[in-house]
């Protein structure tokens, strides 16, 4: 069993959506949270990053961490072509610990 | 700042060749970092460094594996001799501290046929 786990997708939604992502993980022991898209042919890049339980607001995005069900979420409200990427969610158990990511959930936002 | 460059951007090569990858990191960042992504397993680290030290490698496939940072603003990983199941995009990533965002390079694409 992967550490983190996420559906592939893909997820097509319409421009304006409210698209929900989500993660699970195993580890009892994961601290921190993030999220990072990643578009086409680039590198990931950092969106959101979150210690322990709870909310947390940027924006149009709102990440989620359940740790007593060990679920993370990602909420993207009004949904822009331009959000179409792959979505990896990665856990860590302390600030110094290796990140260990998700494979990814492929996002397509239509027009 | 340009940020993290990885060169090349595509490598086609021949099983048993020997590929050799290249990343310049962010200047005054001393952690990098080399991850592989492949469809199949996602995103995996394999070895990282902080001032230019291997901190763990324990990410790396095999013995046909080997990465260097022989200063600050310069990082290779090398394959040999490269086989199929190399074929694989190689991230580089780089950050100012442990516990900061890791900035990834644009990826170098290698096909091993």
């Amino acid at each position: 069993q992967k550490e983190v786990e996420q559906d592939p997708g893909p997820l097509s939604v319409p421009e304006g959506a409210i698209v929900s992502l989500n993660c699970t993980y195993s580890n009892s022991a994961f601290q921190y949270f993030m999220w990072y898209r990643q578009y086409s042919r680039k590198g990931p890049e950092l969106l959101m990053y979150t210690y322990s339980s709870g909310n947390k607001e940027d924006g149009r995005f709102t990440a989620q961490v359940d740790k007593s069900s060990k679920y993370i979420s990602l909420f993207i409200r009004d949904s822009q072509p331009s959000d179409s990427a792959t979505y990896l969610c990665a856990s860590m158990k302390t600030s110094y610990d290796k990140v260990i990511f998700g494979p990814g959930t492929s996002l397509s936002v239509i027009p | 700042d340009a940020g993290v460059i990885q060169s090349p951007r595509h490598e086609v090569t021949e099983m048993g060749q020997e590929v050799t990858l290249r990343c310049k990191p962010i200047s005054g960042h001393d952690y990098l970092f080399w991850y592989r992504q492949t469809m199949m397993r996602g995103l995996e680290l394999l070895i990282y460094f902080n001032n230019n030290v291997p901190i763990d490698d324990s990410g790396m496939p095999e013995d046909r594996f080997s990465a260097k940072m022989p200063n600050a603003s310069f990082s290779t990983l090398k394959i040999q001799p490269s086989e199929p199941r190399d074929s694989a995009v190689y991230f580089c990533a780089s950050n100012l501290r442990r516990n900061t965002e890791a900035f990834f390079g644009q990826g170098t694409r290698l096909t091993v046929v």
